[in-house]
């Protein structure tokens, strides 16, 4: 069966620090994975996806995420947090020969301070 | 394109009030889903459609019925609201070619049941 776990409900930072957000996976056979964003009181918003080649995958607002398969992890990575990053964060995950069902985390919260 | 519009916004009911919550998108998607966000929980799957008049169950569906008469729209449906359905909800789409597509999200109904 799919599943997902991010071990952290929240992350701090400071700004201009590096932030990394942490997500490891289970699935059966090859997994696409997807990081999405959300803002308060706003929907989820697609942020970058992993689905085969190069492991390092670069996306929206400066984010990027490593696919590590060894490891069955897929951690949100961002050189240089801003403030305005604060928000919450959710890693998925579908199994490519499971149909197009998709498994969220739970979120982790990230919060920048100034 | 306004991409996912759900309404209504907010929404209080009493014990045993119905209504219903409607999923617009504009993107010509395939797929449509419903999901309900409870704090630690994630997103957990309702219901969703592969195409204009289905419909199958998710996770979660006991309380919950849908219908997607137009490509278009997704409704989701309460018949006999119960305190355990306060939750915010999302719709979301995609489309069907591959399941490496990301959802686009609405913005949420904020839900409560009294």
């Amino acid at each position: 069966a799919q599943s997902v776990a991010q071990p952290e409900d929240q992350v701090n930072v400071a700004e201009g620090n590096p932030l990394t957000v942490k997500c490891t996976y289970s699935v059966s056979g090859n997994p696409y994975l997807f990081w999405y964003v959300q803002y308060p009181n706003r929907g989820l918003q697609f942020l970058l996806k992993y689905i085969t080649g190069d492991n390092l995958v670069k996306g929206s607002y400066g984010f990027e995420a490593e696919f590590n398969k060894s490891q069955t992890s897929f951690h949100l990575k961002k050189p240089s947090a801003l403030v305005s990053d604060s928000a919450l964060y959710f890693c998925a995950v579908r199994d490519m020969t499971g149909g197009f069902k998709t498994i969220f985390g739970a979120g982790t919260r990230l919060f920048v301070k100034a | 394109n306004a991409g996912v519009t759900q309404t209504p916004k907010f929404r209080v009911l009493k014990t045993g009030q119905s209504m219903t919550l409607l999923c617009a998108q504009d993107m010509n998607h395939e797929y449509m889903y419903w999901y309900r966000q409870d704090p630690g929980m994630g997103l957990r799957l309702i219901h969703y459609s592969v195409g204009e008049g289905t419909t199958a169950k998710g996770e979660v569906p006991d309380g919950y019925n849908v219908s997607r008469l137009k490509k278009q729209n997704f409704l989701l449906g309460l018949e006999s609201a119960a305190p355990s359905q306060t939750s915010v909800y999302f719709c979301a789409s995609s489309y069907s070619e591959g399941s490496n597509q990301p959802q686009h999200f609405g913005d949420g109904t904020r839900l409560s049941i009294l």
